[in-house]
């Protein structure tokens, strides 16, 4: 499972664009990047999911570069409710049998008024 | 989307006394996870099982058991339980679009 990097925590203010990157150098070919938000209290609950490129919905974007070893959650205009704990998951998620899921630090994005 | 419960959301408990925390999924998933998550710690992977019967350790398993004897059930126990296993513990089930879906989460104090 590729190791991940992230910032520990970020500031931001409400309305702004917010882009939280991830360090995945050892990603594999299979592997593909999951975001988590986590609010406190709460088990974390998925995001976005990309292999390569732009993936887009409803409340994020995710900017995979070509080489995949890093990759960007970009949430825009953020509002107070943005504020939780960030994770990226890095993970040959769709195969089935043995998967261990490891998590790493994450980044605690605090919105402010 | 997947469903997943856990039994109990607070729990205070003994030191010495065996927890039982269950969790059930509502789909026919294989791969299901147990984490504990502690304050500037993160979550910390526990155990977890890719089939029924099959359980393998995650980084922090010293002190805890599991049980898997149902694909939609996968059980933490604490065989003994002692005041640094305080924690909050979360119980996943990996749907296979690669979303995991997390339950609520079990607050255990251990006294």
């Amino acid at each position: 499972l590729a190791k991940t990097t992230q910032p520990i925590s970020m500031d931001s203010y409400e309305g702004q664009e917010v882009n939280i990157t991830c360090s995945h150098n050892n990603i594999a070919t299979n592997d593909y990047i999951t975001w988590y938000q986590q609010f406190p209290s709460q088990g974390p609950r998925f995001i976005i999911q990309g292999y390569k490129t732009k993936v887009t919905n409803e409340v994020a974007s995710l900017f995979i570069p070509a080489d995949r070893k890093s990759s960007t959650l970009s949430l825009p205009r953020v509002s107070l409710s943005d504020t939780a704990v960030y994770y990226c998951l890095v993970g040959d998620f769709r195969n089935t049998g043995f998967q261990k899921l490891v998590f790493g630090t994450g980044t605690r994005l605090l919105v402010s008024p | 989307d997947v469903k997943v419960t856990q039994s109990s959301r607070y729990l205070v408990k003994r030191t010495g006394e065996k927890v039982f925390l269950e969790c059930v999924q509502d789909m026919d998933h294989e791969n299901m996870f147990w984490y504990r998550q502690d304050p500037g710690l993160g979550l910390r992977l526990i155990y977890f099982s890719y089939d029924v019967k099959m359980k393998e350790k995650g980084d922090i398993p010293e002190g805890y058991s599991v049980s898997r004897e149902k694909k939609e059930r996968f059980s933490l126990i604490l065989e003994s339980a002692s005041t640094n296993q305080t924690s909050m513990y979360l119980c996943a089930a990996l749907k296979n679009t690669g979303e995991l879906f997390f339950g609520e989460g079990s607050r255990l104090t251990v006294l």
